[in-house]
């Protein structure tokens, strides 16, 4: 358990509403990352935070928006769900100290209806 | 685009065997290489990784091999154990710029007992 917190861990929302997933850690890590999970895709990064408040986007940012307030918290929004946007959500941290080390948490399943 | 591209996409090998699983990539500036085993349910765990400034790495029964100018690299599992049935990632980065990892699509790999 590397001290990463995904709520909640399965969702059903409704095409058109918001949805906010959230990221909660522990180590205190400079980094952290919000990747989707699809079959035939693996991992692909959605967006990443480099420090608090300093965010960017990664290669399937459209229709995502994050924010990250404190050093412990990335938040994912996805502010009007669609159905292609069902997939399992995973949050990730690293740090120099860690050695690169990238630790993934256990996941959200997300289902847009 | 799919940067890193990896194979088999699903595989058996007897108990005892030898499982390769094989990713070759297009981006000269990766400088980062670490594989993820994944059991259902559960988030990517970093398994092994390697620099591109060595050809090969072993840690247990986990043996990354690299080849640079091929712009390839494999993950081989000797003595393949039923326990080892989960799915694979190769990923790749450039650390410099966050770390952020591009996966392969993944490998089911089933050891047969």
């Amino acid at each position: 358990d590397a001290g990463i917190t995904q709520s909640p861990r399965h969702k059903v929302t409704e095409t058109g509403t918001p949805v906010t997933l959230r990221c909660h850690q522990t180590e205190n890590h400079r980094y952290m990352y919000w990747y989707r999970q699809d079959p035939g895709h693996g991992l692909r990064l959605i967006h990443y935070s480099y420090g608090v408040k300093d965010t960017d986007k990664g290669e399937v940012s459209d229709g995502y928006s994050v924010s990250r307030s404190k050093t412990e918290d990335f938040l994912l929004t996805l502010e009007s769900a669609t159905s292609s946007q069902t997939s399992v959500y995973f949050c990730a941290i690293s740090d120099w100290q860690s050695g690169n080390t990238i630790y993934f948490g256990e996941g959200s399943w997300l289902t847009v209806v | 685009q799919q940067q890193v591209k990896q194979s088999p996409q699903s595989l058996i090998v007897q108990k005892g065997g030898i499982s390769i699983i094989n990713c070759a990539y297009e981006n000269t500036a990766f400088d980062y290489f670490p594989w993820y085993q994944q059991f259902p349910g559960k988030g990517p765990a970093l398994l092994i990784a390697i620099r591109p400034d060595v050809s090969e790495k072993k840690e247990g029964r986990f043996t990354i091999s690299f080849n640079k100018s091929a712009k390839q690299f494999s993950l081989h599992i000797m003595d393949s154990q039923p326990g080892d049935s989960a799915t694979y990632f190769c990923a790749a980065s450039v650390l410099e710029y966050g770390n952020k990892l591009v996966f392969g699509a993944g490998t089911i790999l089933r050891v047969k007992s």
